[in-house]
């Protein structure tokens, strides 16, 4: 299972574009990287899903350079309703069922 | 609304007690998950079932048991509480194919053990 690193928080202001990396080095033929984001007191919700080059939609998105060791999750013009955890999560259904980490996510904050 | 539900939301159990939280989806999903989530840390596994009748250990299965009754639901049971199963509980379901796969999370029940 690839092991994904992303920064444990960052601060932005409202109306900025703000951008998320997640590095996963060991990343497997047939894996898939997908976010997530978590508000408090509530269970983690998917945000994009994505296997290379760009997805979009109508909520952010997801940049993965052409050898697929990063990824980077792009908010655009965040509001003080995105301030959540977020997590990147790399694998394939097939194999990883039962491995997907979550670890401690990105606690990204919005000031107004 | 097709989703995970959970029940209950809120509990305060005492050391010693025992308690069932229940999950169901109704989505059709094969694999169902049980995570903790302690404040400010990260989910950990618990117990999963990857269908009707299965079920294993995940990361932190001790003091747990589960039942998977059917494919909509997946219980967890705590037989004797302890403080240190205070936590958020979140049920989840998985489906995917050809790689891709997405979560779908429950709302969560807040257990406190006093």
């Amino acid at each position: 299972l690839a092991k994904t690193t992303q920064p444990i928080s960052m601060d932005s202001y409202e109306g900025q574009e703000v951008n998320i990396t997640c590095s996963h080095n060991n990343i497997a033929t047939n894996d898939y990287i997908t976010w997530y984001q978590q508000f408090p007191s509530q269970g983690p919700r998917f945000i994009i899903q994505g296997y290379k080059t760009k997805v979009t939609n109508e909520v952010a998105s997801l940049f993965i350079p052409a050898d697929r060791k990063s990824s980077t999750l792009s908010l655009p013009r965040v509001s003080l309703s995105d301030t959540a955890v977020y997590y990147c999560l790399v694998g394939d259904i097939s194999y990883n069922f039962n491995k997907f980490y979550f670890g401690s996510g990105t606690k990204l904050n919005v000031k107004p | 609304n097709a989703g995970v539900t959970q029940t209950p939301k809120f509990r305060v159990l005492k050391t010693g007690q025992s308690m069932t939280l229940l999950c169901a989806q109704d989505m059709n999903h094969e694999y169902m998950y049980w995570y903790r989530q302690d404040p400010g840390m990260g989910l950990r596994l618990i117990h999963y079932s990857v269908g009707e009748g299965t079920t294993a250990k995940g990361e932190v299965p001790d003091g747990y048991n589960v039942s998977r009754l059917n494919k909509r639901e997946f219980s967890l049971r705590l037989e004797s509480a302890a403080p240190s199963q205070t936590s958020v509980y979140f049920c989840a379901s998985l489906t995917g194919g050809e790689g891709a796969y997405g979560y779908t999370f429950g709302s969560g029940t807040r257990l406190t053990v006093v």
